[in-house]
């Protein structure tokens, strides 16, 4: 199985800021990587498909980039509600998706 | 809007069963992959199970290959996980998950599933 390695696991950082999570894959998973972010007590929610796409309503200040293995998700702008555990996934090899460990993201 | 929505969580015993179920709105269920993926604060996020699209095909994770059938009835728009065998690291939230293009784009709320003695 394809292995997602998140990296930091958690930060903390002030509103306005920009900060990057990165992902590393144990494989080439080409572009086919996505990053979810979930709240406490709520599901995971899709920010980013296909390494760098937006669905419609996230907003701008997300961002993502790389391929084959190196990944990274920015968030610029950094508001209160960005505060919650960010998640990268693989699902090159439907329907077995894997998830990375998960970065916890702190508001000050 | 496509939404999901999950039921049939509980407190079970080791060796009992539950049986989830997941009602979809505003899209029509057979159309698309749908699975099941559990979260718990020590393992994560864990894929469970998938049904294809416009068939029957499922797909099982080796951890419950065997205990856990994944089923579709599209008349009643719902998805359902049945949990047999149930062992104490069966639990976790389970949630019901529309699959996108290389995504899973729909997440329910998910439904707890505690098994304790």
């Amino acid at each position: 199985d394809i292995q997602l390695t998140q990296s930091p696991s958690s930060l903390s950082a002030s509103v306005g800021d920009t900060v990057t999570i990165a992902c590393r894959a144990s494989q080439d998973v080409s572009s086919y990587l996505a990053w979810y972010q979930q709240k406490p007590g709520e599901a995971p929610y899709l920010l980013i498909y296909a390494a760098s796409a937006l669905p419609r309503g996230v907003p701008s200040r997300f961002s993502g980039r790389g391929f084959g293995t190196e990944f990274t998700l920015t968030i610029s702008s950094l508001q209160p509600e960005d505060s919650a555990t960010y998640y990268c996934q693989q699902l090159t090899n439907y329907p077995r998706a894997t998830f990375g460990q998960g970065t916890r993201l702190e508001i000050k | 809007e496509m939404q999901v929505l999950e039921s049939g969580g509980g407190l079970v015993q080791p060796g009992g069963s539950l049986r989830l179920s997941c009602e979809a709105s505003g899209f029509t269920l057979i159309s698309y992959h749908m699975a099941w993926v559990r979260q718990t604060p020590g393992k994560g996020l864990e894929w469970v199970s998938a049904i294809d699209k416009g068939a029957d095909t499922t797909h099982y994770a080796d951890s419950v290959r065997g205990r856990f059938i994944i089923s579709r009835d599209e008349s009643k728009k719902t998805l359902h996980l049945q949990l047999n065998s149930l062992r104490v690291d069966d639990t976790a939230v389970y949630y019901c998950v529309k699959v996108g293009n290389f995504n899973y784009d729909r997440w329910g709320r998910g439904t707890l599933v505690n098994v304790t003695s």
